[in-house]
């Protein structure tokens, strides 16, 4: 049963644009909530993490928006670059407890020259 | 940074063979870490959590027995998976937490495993 739910499964952006990869989790337990980027065999990098007291975290060019009601958080690359294609993971866990991440499907981005 | 090493990172075996994965955190100890495994363009899905001193927990159609788990120092968590099949190709990634509050999960670079 997958307990996070991303999408879209793939996207492509111009560059200069930006992108948007939304996910929602159903766990109310859940408090914490990393995006990772992963390149063509490597491991996962996390990216940034953000927790449910604040509703916006920035870190550069990556945003994290989260909607603690609605169970919804989103990841917003601005200015969006041919380096940054990527497959993104959102996850989520509770605490660092030891518990493990719970993995969202992953998206595809394409940021095209 | 945190670092996980992970070694090999890749490696071809033939059928009824066994190979080992090692995952070390490099400065940091940690206490938990966790074996994940991904097939090409899929997610990344949780195999086990190793723990250090006890054994490791599996998750629901992980066999223990296959994958057999030792986390014997709070630096160093070995996968071996035994008697290789083909289907048991994959990439094994591990993760590594330090043991101190709010430490984010660290992933090593992966082993590709290649059976024959």
């Amino acid at each position: 049963q997958q307990q996070v739910k991303q999408s879209p499964q793939s996207l492509i952006v111009q560059k200069g644009g930006i992108s948007i990869i939304n996910c929602a989790y159903e766990n109310t337990a859940f408090d914490y909530f990393p995006w990772y980027q992963q390149f063509p065999g490597k491991g996962p990098a996390l990216l940034i993490a953000i927790r449910p007291d604040v509703s916006e975290k920035k870190e550069g060019r990556f945003t994290i928006s989260f909607n603690k009601s609605a169970k919804q958080f989103s990841l917003h690359i601005m200015d969006s670059q041919p380096g940054d294609s990527a497959t993104y993971f959102c996850a989520a866990s509770i605490g660092n407890s030891g518990y493990a991440l719970n993995f969202g499907k992953g998206t595809s981005l394409l940021v095209t020259p | 940074g945190a670092v996980v090493s992970q070694h090999p990172s890749w490696v071809i075996c033939k059928s009824g063979t066994s190979v080992k994965i090692e995952c070390r955190s490099l400065d940091f100890q940690a206490t938990t870490m966790f074996w994940y495994r991904q097939f090409p363009k899929q997610s990344l899905m949780l195999m086990a959590t190793s723990n250090e001193g006890s054994k490791a927990t599996y998750e629901q159609g992980v066999e223990k027995d296959k994958f057999l788990i030792n986390h014997a120092s709070l630096t160093l968590s070995t996968l071996t998976v035994t008697s290789a099949h083909p289907e048991d190709s994959s990439f094994y990634i591990c993760s590594a937490r330090a043991n101190r509050g709010n430490s984010p999960l660290h992933f090593g670079n992966g082993t590709r495993l290649t059976v024959t």
